[in-house]
């Protein structure tokens, strides 16, 4: 049973507009949560994590928000630039991080010229 | 300053023998996860250390998978009597106190079962 789902494989935006890519999650245990940004042949690259105290963290172009009580978490990349093209993965995490991050199965952001 | 180093980058073997993969983590990171990507899949976790210790390899698939971090840095994940289900690519990640904090990942070692 996949305990994070993220639900499109891929996503394509036009360059300089708003990108949201979503992520569900099923554990009520998972306190800590991570976006992640892959290019092919290389490994995970973090972005922008929050904690489950929060409910928005911002650093640039990239805001995470996360909401408990639906168990949804959103990245949002504004504006939206051809080097944002990659494979985004939503991880999360019990034990405020510590533990091994359980992971979405990716989606595809394809940034439009 | 430098990042996490997996080698080799890439490893192909016969079905039934040994592997070793191996994962230099940044220096002073005390946490050292291991991870198997499949394909369209997003990486599994497999075990982590905190020092020399595995706190938690509930991860493993089962006993033919064991890694060890004997000094507390540089960690060896070994795989006996290879299986084609075995083939993935290897993650390595580590960070530098286990509560609340980042883990930054390594290039992986993509491994291949014949």
């Amino acid at each position: 049973d996949q305990q994070v789902k993220q639900n499109s494989p891929s996503l394509s935006v036009q360059e300089g507009r708003i990108s949201i890519l979503n992520c569900d999650y099923t554990n009520s245990m998972f306190d800590y949560f991570l976006w992640y940004k892959k290019y092919p042949a290389e490994g995970p690259t973090f972005l922008i994590s929050i904690s489950s105290i929060k409910d928005k963290n911002e650093d640039g172009r990239f805001t995470v928000f996360l909401n408990k009580s639906a168990k949804h978490l959103s990245l949002h990349i504004v504006p939206s630039q051809p080097g944002d093209s990659a494979v985004y993965f939503c991880a999360a995490s019990s034990g405020g991080g510590a533990d091994g991050l359980t992971f979405g199965k990716g989606t595809h952001l394809i940034i439009q010229p | 300053g430098a990042g996490v180093s997996q080698t080799p980058s890439n490893k192909v073997t016969e079905k039934g023998k040994y592997v070793e993969l191996r994962c230099d983590p940044i220096s002073g990171h005390t946490a050292l996860y291991w991870y198997r990507q499949s394909l369209g899949q997003g990486p599994e976790f497999l075990i982590y250390f905190q020092g020399t210790g595995a706190a938690d390899d509930s991860g493993l698939p089962n006993d033919r998978f064991f890694a060890v971090r004997p000094e507390g840095s540089v960690s060896t994940l070994k795989i006996q009597r290879t299986e084609r289900g075995d083939s993935a690519v290897y993650l390595c990640a580590s960070s530098p106190r286990p509560l609340g904090d980042t883990q930054y990942f390594g290039p992986g070692t993509r491994l291949t079962v014949l």
